[in-house]
């Protein structure tokens, strides 16, 4: 069964405090993995696919990167702006043989709360 | 107009009432989605529509029935809920269905907050 783990489930920093939000999985037929982040009261936001181990992602102050295991977004200098709940999941190409099987898995996600 | 728009944002039902919720994709995209948010809980998949077709029922109790009426525009129709259906419903879409060659993204809007008393 595909499976994906977010860590940690909450987590708190001070304003320019660089830190890490963990994405780990176990699928087999990995396509593509996406980060979202939600806002409270909002819808998820797209903020970046990884495709391969190896591959980086950059927006502002948000860094993805892909291992064959995991995922990580790395936050550099965080602003309370930042403060969200981020969410990650996983997509698998999907074979007539995959009955009862999810195309895209998401975690529970890591709430994020950035203080001046 | 933003690209996934959800009416209403709000939505407070008895179990006895029928209620629709609506969803309407700027976006040209070809799937769209129905997903369920509890507390604490991954997104739960509902529905999946691929070009106005049904294509999955991830085990949806019968009070929930979604309709397609066409490629932009996503119902669900509610009927007889019960409190544990009290949860965020966001509706999605996709320019291709997951589990494509298309590695699309959703895009999703900001979600309808049911409360069922």
């Amino acid at each position: 069964e595909d499976q994906v783990t977010q860590s940690p489930e909450a987590l708190r920093l001070q304003e320019g405090e660089s830190s890490s939000l963990n994405c780990s999985y176990t699928v087999s037929g990995l396509r593509g993995l996406f980060w979202y982040r939600q806002d409270p009261g909002k819808g998820p936001e797209f903020l970046f696919t990884l495709y391969s181990a190896g591959e980086e992602k950059e927006k502002e102050r948000l860094k993805a990167t892909l291992t064959k295991k995991e995922s990580f977004l790395h936050i550099t200098a965080p602003k309370p702006e930042d403060s969200a709940t981020y969410l990650c999941a996983v997509q698998v190409l999907i074979t007539p043989m995959d009955t009862g099987r999810r195309a895209l898995t998401f975690g529970s996600g890591t709430r994020l709360q950035v203080q001046p | 107009e933003t690209g996934v728009t959800q009416t209403p944002r709000h939505l407070v039902m008895g179990m006895t009432n029928k209620k629709s919720l609506k969803c309407e994709q700027h976006l040209g995209h070809n799937a769209m989605y129905w997903y369920k948010q509890s507390a604490k809980k991954p997104l739960e998949l509902m529905f999946v529509y691929n070009f106005k077709e049904q294509t999955e029922n991830n085990s949806v109790p019968s009070r929930f029935s979604p309709e397609c009426p066409n490629s932009s525009h996503l119902f669900l129709h509610l009927h007889t809920l019960q409190p544990e259906d009290s949860a965020l419903y966001l509706c999605a879409s996709s320019q291709a269905p997951q589990g494509a060659f298309n590695n699309s993204p959703l895009h999703f809007g900001n979600g309808t907050r049911l409360t069922v008393t």
